[in-house]
């Protein structure tokens, strides 16, 4: 079946703007996950969903960060006045349950100039 | 084969050899351990995981051994192929801290023909 996908695959945008990363989980899957990852390192989680709610939104870095999910499938992350900083690649996982394992899309590469 | 720590980033092994990748997790209430490769302008993707409940667990040519004592978490590949280049990341969960992993920095594996 279709893996986790996400959109754009890469956004170049400037500083100040703001900006909207999609993710589609596999089908089923009620629990979703956004990571961050920087050149060269391992993905650091960002927030975690649970059916609709925000079971875990520790790791966003400030509140210029913010994730829905709705309806429980779709999730956007949505970052607020970009800084260069935040160009990296935003990974978005998925899993059947809290505990189960979890599917990585391809990720967006979000270069802020 | 060869092993190294994750303080050497790169292992490189002659194809057909076999690969031993060692990672040195954290946190002792840890209780799932997962390896993801991760090949250039791509998701991770899941190779095999294990509960703390086991000390080794296998799969198509890959095993995974964990020493909860140490610490200490591998993965070995078998008759190591050229496809098997990649970035290979160790990754805990910690099931009571809603289901969030830590990646460890990731390993580069290089294959020579």
């Amino acid at each position: 079946g279709a893996g986790v996908s996400q959109t754009p695959s890469n956004k170049v945008t400037e500083k100040g703007k703001y900006v909207e990363l999609r993710c589609d989980p596999i089908s089923g899957h009620t629990a979703l996950y956004w990571y961050r990852q920087s050149l060269g390192q391992g993905p650091e989680f960002l927030i975690y969903f649970q059916g609709t709610g925000a079971a875990d939104d520790s790791g966003l870095p400030n509140d210029r960060f913010f994730a829905v999910r709705p309806e429980g499938s779709v999730s956007t992350l949505k970052i607020q006045r970009t800084e260069r900083g935040d160009s990296a690649v935003y990974l978005c996982a998925s899993s059947v349950g809290a505990d189960g394992t979890q599917y990585f899309g391809p990720g967006t590469r979000l270069t802020v100039l | 084969g060869e092993s190294v720590g994750l303080h050497l980033p790169t292992l490189s092994v002659q194809e057909g050899d076999n690969s031993i990748i060692n990672c040195a997790y954290s946190n002792s209430a840890s209780d799932y351990f997962i390896w993801y490769k991760q090949e250039s302008g791509k998701g991770p993707q899941f190779i095999i995981d294990i509960r703390s409940n086991m000390d080794k667990r296998q799969g198509q040519r890959v095993t995974v051994l964990l020493n909860k004592t140490v610490k200490h978490l591998s993965l070995q590949i078998a008759a190591t192929q050229p496809g098997d280049s990649a970035v290979y990341f160790c990754a805990e969960n910690n099931a009571g801290a809603n289901s969030k992993l830590t990646f460890g920095k990731g390993i580069t594996l290089s294959v020579r023909p």
